[in-house]
């Protein structure tokens, strides 16, 4: 079965300075990896996602993600963070063609918070 | 073009009662998904409506149900609610089953009391 642990509860980091979250899966195939951000009160926003070819992924707001089939991670990255980036984050991950319909396995997230 | 609209955006219920939560697909999307989110937690699937069938369903009980229309709008019906149903529901569309991209709606707040 698949899953995804988001090791971080929550983040505090500097406004301006670089920042990594980190996300590991477990799933049996090639998994389909995304980055979802939250803004209180709102819904999902895809930053970026992971089907196959070059492993550095680049998404929106400055931020990407590395996938590392070997350590089973999908961490995000951004190198100067905004107050703006203040929001929860969500790692997931995508069930194959195999299954016959698309569900996407949320890890239980990260809140970040930034500091002036 | 117009992306994924929820309603009712908040609601309150006692034990017991049923709820209905709709959801309008962004233009163009035939798929629509359903993910409960409760408070401090990731959005867990509840299932998927493909073609107007349900084509996929989490690990949810049968008091949970939905339906997609022809335009492809959604609802999610939930029967004898119980307080632990207290969740942010969100509702997402894509193009096809297996695009991978879905667009999430803003969610409806449901409080059991």
């Amino acid at each position: 079965a698949q899953s995804v642990t988001q090791p971080d509860i929550h983040i505090t980091v500097s406004e301006g300075a670089s920042l990594e979250l980190r996300c590991n899966y477990s799933y049996g195939a090639t998994p389909y990896l995304f980055w979802y951000v939250q803004s209180p009160g709102q819904g999902l926003q895809l930053l970026l996602k992971y089907f196959s070819g070059d492993t550095l992924v680049q998404g929106i707001k400055g931020f990407e993600a590395e996938f590392k089939r070997s350590q089973s991670s999908f961490n995000l990255r951004k190198p100067s963070v905004h107050w703006s980036d203040a929001a929860e984050y969500f790692c997931a991950v995508g069930a194959s063609r195999n299954t016959g319909f698309q569900k996407l396995v949320f890890g239980t997230g990260t809140r970040l918070l930034v500091s002036p | 073009e117009t992306g994924v609209t929820q309603s009712p955006t908040h609601l309150i219920k006692t034990r017991g009662q049923q709820v209905t939560l709709r959801c309008s697909s962004q233009s163009g999307h035939n798929t629509v998904s359903w993910y409960q989110q409760a408070l401090g937690q990731g959005p867990q699937f509840i299932f998927q409506y493909y073609r107007e069938e349900e084509n996929g369903r989490g690990n949810f009980p049968p008091r949970f149900s939905g339906l997609q229309f022809p335009n492809y709008s959604s609802e999610l019906n939930v029967n004898a609610l119980e307080l632990d149903d207290s969740a942010l529901y969100l509702c997402a569309s894509s193009s096809g089953l297996y695009t991978g991209e879905l667009f999430f709606g803003e969610g409806s707040r449901l409080t059991v009391l």
